[in-house]
């Protein structure tokens, strides 16, 4: 079945300690997203690459990094979990980062940081 | 700033109607999306607007003026499986999408 898959479903982190969620796509798509999502706040971009070999910080990136070495696989890391990363992350892909283009979610992933 | 206003929660009967308004101030407009978003479960696409007017698809209306920077989402017909946070968010001129926090609509039998 074509989409997009995140892993892990959850996990949850000792501080301070290094974490990869892993988000695999294989619709083509050129852009790509992370984003986590609070209670009661919207979801928050967190960095997007509009195609292979380029990335983006988005509205709040720092504490984490990522990289698009190809077309279908967008991996976010957490160099050293903090509680405050504590959150669902959603991966998203578009065809294109333009208008009218609508976004395909992955089932998230809940993240613990204690 | 950016900003996206929609109510946090709703409650609507089912078979009844429901209009899930939405606000918005950003920084350029390249189009206005509605997303559902079930518990514990990933965003999903309804509808999109760029120009003014009603969108109609099945049970599921979208509405946008944008010299009002107004949207609303009009749910007909309503099921139980509607039981859903509805998510507004707004394509700014960067086009990245920016969020509102959503509506909780809760269906009543």
């Amino acid at each position: 079945i074509a989409g997009i898959t995140q892993a892990p479903t959850s996990q949850i982190l000792a501080a301070g300690r290094r974490m990869t969620l892993r988000c695999t796509q294989d619709m083509r798509h050129n852009a790509m997203y992370w984003y986590r999502q609070d209670l009661g706040l919207g979801l928050r971009l967190i960095h997007y690459s509009n195609t292979a070999g380029t990335t983006g910080k988005g509205e709040v990136p720092d504490g984490y990094s990522v990289s698009r070495a190809n077309t279908d696989d967008f991996p976010l890391t957490l160099a050293s979990a903090v509680p405050s990363q504590t959150s669902v992350y959603f991966c998203a892909s578009s065809d294109s980062p333009g208008m009218n283009t609508e976004a395909f979610f992955g089932q998230g992933t809940r993240l613990t940081v204690v | 700033g950016q900003n996206i206003d929609q109510p946090t929660e709703m409650t609507a009967t089912e078979g009844a109607i429901v209009q899930i308004n939405c606000t918005y101030q950003t920084s350029g407009f390249n189009g206005l999306f509605w997303y559902q978003q079930h518990a514990g479960e990933a965003p999903t696409f309804l509808s999109y607007n760029v120009l003014d007017g009603l969108e109609e698809k099945g049970r599921f209306s979208s509405f946008l003026s944008r010299s009002k920077g107004y949207s609303y989402l009009l749910l007909k017909e309503l099921q139980m499986k509607d039981s859903a946070s509805y998510l507004c968010a707004v394509m700014d001129s960067n086009y990245q999408l920016i969020w509102g926090a959503g509506t909780k609509l809760i269906i009543k039998p």
